[in-house]
């Protein structure tokens, strides 16, 4: 899940296997969400969106599941590769702008 | 390429000498916007513009100053850095606010004030 510590929270996962990286959000009023990958020296970039009158929504090897009972969104990684390893943010809308997390670390060992 | 540049990618700098980091996008982006990036603290808006000569305050504005005068350029002016703006420093853009869009961000300034 998120967290505003100062280290983030890590997924290690075997490669192969799936990942799922969970995110909490504060605004029940959010109709958009957007999760990204920053991976080492880039910029954030974006992998999926889901509005908030869907509850899944899926591309390729990825798959957003909103729940808005519990204002939770995560993010599910199929068959999970080395090239997936980075930091992934969700992010929700707020007033026009987006609100982002402060990120988890999924890291993927052989 | 569709793209949003910003330069420098590094840039050291000393207190108080007023520094300029560039953004631009090809996208015809109406929207535009700057985030800094620190340990522990995600991602937190500095300043955002809906269009040309539009531009708001976002969460951390104090020390920084923008302009929008054409549609594709977005500098970020920082008149007199601190040690407290070291962060790395991301312009992203967006076709028309949040709405429907995500945003493209650029690949990052990396500030160092001393």
């Amino acid at each position: 899940g998120e967290s505003v510590g100062l280290h983030l929270p890590t997924l290690s996962v075997q490669e192969g296997d799936n990942s799922i990286i969970n995110c909490a959000y504060s605004n029940s009023a959010s109709d958009y969400f957007i999760w990204y990958k920053q991976e080492s020296g880039k910029g954030p970039q974006f992998i999926i969106d889901i509005r908030s009158n869907m509850d899944k929504r899926q591309g390729q090897r990825v798959t957003v599941l909103l729940n808005k009972t519990v204002k939770h969104l995560s993010l599910q990684i199929a068959a999970t590769q080395p090239g997936d390893s980075a930091v992934y943010f969700c992010a929700e809308n707020k007033a026009d702008k987006l609100i982002f997390g402060t990120g988890t670390r999924l890291q993927v060992f052989p | 390429e569709a793209q949003v540049t910003q330069n420098p990618r590094y840039l050291i700098t000393v207190t108080g000498k007023k520094l300029t980091v560039t953004c631009s996008q090809n996208m015809n982006h109406e929207y535009m916007s700057w985030y800094r990036q620190d340990p522990g603290l995600g991602l937190r808006q500095i300043y955002y513009s809906m269009n040309v000569e539009v531009t708001d305050k976002g969460d951390v504005p104090e020390g920084y100053k923008v302009s929008r005068k054409e549609k594709r350029n977005f500098p970020l002016i920082l008149e007199s850095p601190s040690p407290n703006q070291t962060s790395l420093y991301f312009c992203a853009s967006s076709l028309s606010g949040v709405g429907s869009y995500g945003y493209t961000f650029g690949s990052g300034t990396r500030l160092t004030v001393v």
